[in-house]
């Protein structure tokens, strides 16, 4: 099942503005990450928080933790249309004996940028 | 550095046929692989874990005899879609887990390949 759910589905910005996707997961996590999807392409890692931060930034993107809410924010300041894309929560669970992560996704938000 | 490269990008076939795709990572060293699938405009689903040297984990509805999935090395998985329908249309993305030895990768992280969009027709 899915455990991170993002809102928005969809969001639509003028370039300049700030865009915020939320995302909420329903059981324990050791991380959570956001990525970025282009349209037909692979994913990009753009920052991942443990669970004992509750905020981070790099660059534009600012991303916070609230564990005893299960949700977390993604902000990306002064946007460009260049960040048109789908944003993906991810939250990750260890594999009993196998020492690996495995990562659930959220649905995504698709973010269109107008120049 | 860290890039995980996919081979075919694009593949179409017809049905019946088997396709094999591979994923690699290309400067680090990758113990464990995952295999995801993505219908259009929907979420990445794992399919299963690859872990090098044995078999790989599948999860719950995914028919392991008709993904088969290969580890044969640190830096290399395969995926074969057999006998492939229509319905297995879709685009097929893997990642590879970093241990964190390159300089440029970090440990446990998982690095995701450009996907390959399979057509059956």
């Amino acid at each position: 099942s899915q455990q991170g759910e993002e809102d928005p589905q969809a969001l639509s910005i003028q370039e300049g503005e700030n865009a915020t996707m939320n995302c909420s997961y329903k059981t324990s996590i050791n991380n959570l990450q956001w990525y970025r999807q282009n349209s037909g392409r692979g994913l990009v890692h753009l920052i991942l928080i443990r669970s004992n931060e509750r905020e981070k930034h790099s660059g534009r993107l600012r991303v916070t933790l609230d564990t005893s809410k299960k949700s977390s924010s993604l902000l990306i300041t002064a946007s460009r249309a260049a960040d048109t894309a789908s944003y993906f929560c991810a939250t990750d669970r260890r594999v009993a004996g196998a020492g690996s992560y495995q990562l659930t996704f959220g649905k995504g938000t698709k973010l269109s940028v107008i120049p | 550095g860290a890039v995980v490269s996919q081979h075919p990008s694009r593949v179409i076939c017809k049905s019946g046929t088997s396709v094999k795709i591979e994923c690699r990572s290309l400067d680090f060293q990758a113990t464990t692989m995952f295999w995801y699938r993505q219908f259009p405009k929907q979420s990445l689903m794992l399919m299963a874990t690859s872990n090098e040297g044995s078999k790989a984990t599948y999860e719950q509805g995914v028919e392991k005899d008709k993904f088969l999935i290969n580890h044969a090395s640190l830096t290399l998985s395969t995926l074969t879609v057999t006998s492939a329908h229509p319905e297995d249309s879709s685009f097929y993305i893997c990642s590879a887990l970093s241990l964190g030895l390159a300089e440029f990768s970090k440990a446990d992280t998982q690095y995701f390949g450009p996907g390959t969009r399979l057509t059956v027709l």
